[in-house]
């Protein structure tokens, strides 16, 4: 079974500039997840997905981040304009049920 | 939010031994923990749990050991081995049990 694939796995653009993440979760989960990662720290929640519906965005910072599941299975995370202090590992990862949650390795952001 | 620590962000043991990785919560309500790996360039791997109900629960080579009166669970991995090495993080729930809160993160360097 393929786990949850994400693209690009880095990506390195000059503040100011939009960028944007790709998730494809694992087959039949409804539920998506994005993470961000700072480095030497656990992830953090941004939103999350209950098929196509943002059921918590609450840590989403709304003015410059955006998301979008638009058919309930794909996902992508955008952020414009980057800033120097977005640089860090944005995760997806999927579930069907909450307990247990299937992580992607990661796009790794750089903003410079 | 719930706080969930670490007391050693690094450790370093010999190949064969065993391993304790420990780690604090805050909310004494939390009925569900987890364990994830995660290795270098890779998105964090469950490892195993424990519900409140359990004092212990082993698994392949791990067990997890929950002390509900000090708010403490430990990792400990048996004859420690060089594919082990990677950040360990345990999470717990929020309150309304939508999300998991990650630790910080304890480095595990294991030394041939």
């Amino acid at each position: 079974e393929a786990g949850v694939v994400q693209s690009p796995r880095y990506k390195i653009i000059e503040k100011k500039q939009p960028v944007a993440f790709w998730c494809n979760p694992i087959s039949g989960h409804n539920t998506l997840y994005w993470y961000l990662q700072n480095l030497g720290q656990g992830p953090e929640l941004l939103i999350r997905y209950e098929n196509e519906e943002a059921v918590d965005d609450s840590q989403l910072p709304k003015d410059r981040f955006s998301a979008e599941r638009l058919k309930g299975v794909d996902s992508t995370l955008k952020i414009q304009p980057a800033e120097l202090g977005d640089s860090a590992v944005y995760l997806c990862a999927s579930s069907l049920d909450p307990d247990t949650q299937y992580f992607g390795p990661g796009t790794r952001l750089t903003v410079l | 939010g719930e706080s969930v620590g670490l007391h050693l962000p690094t450790l370093s043991v010999q190949e064969g031994d065993n391993s304790i990785i420990n780690c604090a919560y805050s909310n004494s309500a939390s009925d569900y923990f987890i364990w994830y790996k995660q290795e270098s360039g890779k998105g964090p791997q469950f490892i195993i749990d424990i519900r409140s109900n359990m004092d212990k629960r082993q698994g392949q080579r791990v067990t997890v050991l929950l002390n509900k009166t000090v708010k403490h669970l430990s990792l400990q991995i048996a004859a420690t081995q060089p594919g082990d090495s990677a950040v360990y993080f345990c999470a717990e729930p929020s309150n309304t049990g939508n999300q998991f809160y990650f630790g910080t993160g304890t480095s595990l360097t294991v030394i041939p």
